[in-house]
């Protein structure tokens, strides 16, 4: 059955401390996203990789990585540059950027204090 | 650029009734237009998508949505609420600009209850 996996769930790290959120798919899918989902503030687009061992910034990509090493994988390290990390963070991918819709994954949901 | 605008970040409706989501949109050029759901602690799953011909578009569990250019919108509707509609409802539009083209600009959402 295909389809996306993060992990963890739930994640909590202290303040300083760089943290990796991992991503998995199986759909083939050649494009890849990571949002940050914080309440009342609807989606927002951390980075995009458009195809192996090539991503770019989104919107609020400032305190974030990630790597495109593979095209099922892509992990997301928050680093303690990011001044507020605690969110819940979704992973994305689509075959087709311009048509095809979005298929998200379960999040993970990050508590730094 | 574009933009999406949600109006009412909270709806409720009684169980049977009628469910109207609003989504206004602002783009120079025909639009893609997205609507998902997100139940709580979970990843948004498609409810419907509109990218061109018909402009009333029917997606999952008996929602539907009319694109309707001059007034620039996509809402969202249900004829009879049920239960199990109660959920977070995103309006997206795809970005048709240079490098970017292709991502999703989300609105901020609506979420909605169903009373028994």
């Amino acid at each position: 059955d295909g389809g996306i996996t993060q992990s963890p769930k739930y994640l909590f790290r202290k303040e300083g401390q760089n943290v990796t959120l991992s991503c998995e798919q199986n759909l083939n899918h050649d494009a890849m996203y990571w949002y940050r989902q914080d309440p009342g503030q609807g989606l927002r687009l951390i980075y995009y990789s458009q195809i192996v061992n090539d991503f770019q910034k989104g919107d609020i990509a400032e305190g974030y990585s990630v790597s495109r090493e593979k095209k099922e994988s892509f992990p997301l390290t928050v680093t303690s540059a990011q001044k507020n990390p605690t969110a819940f963070y979704l992973c994305a991918s689509s075959g087709d950027r311009i048509r095809s819709p979005l298929h998200f994954g379960n999040g993970t949901r990050l508590t730094v204090t | 650029a574009q933009s999406v605008t949600q109006l009412g970040s909270h709806v409720s409706v009684s169980e049977g009734a009628l469910v109207l989501l609003r989504c206004n949109y602002s783009s120079s050029v025909p639009p893609y237009l997205f609507w998902y759901v997100q139940y709580p602690n979970q990843g948004l799953q498609l409810l419907l998508k509109y990218t061109t011909g018909a402009t009333l578009v029917k997606g999952i569990n008996g929602f539907e949505a009319e694109f309707k250019k001059s007034e620039t919108s996509f809402h969202l509707t249900k004829p009879s609420a049920h239960m199990s509609d109660a959920a977070e409802y995103f309006c997206a539009v795809s970005d048709n600009y240079g490098g970017s083209q292709g991502n999703l600009i989300f609105g901020k959402g609506t979420k909605l209850s169903v009373k028994p």
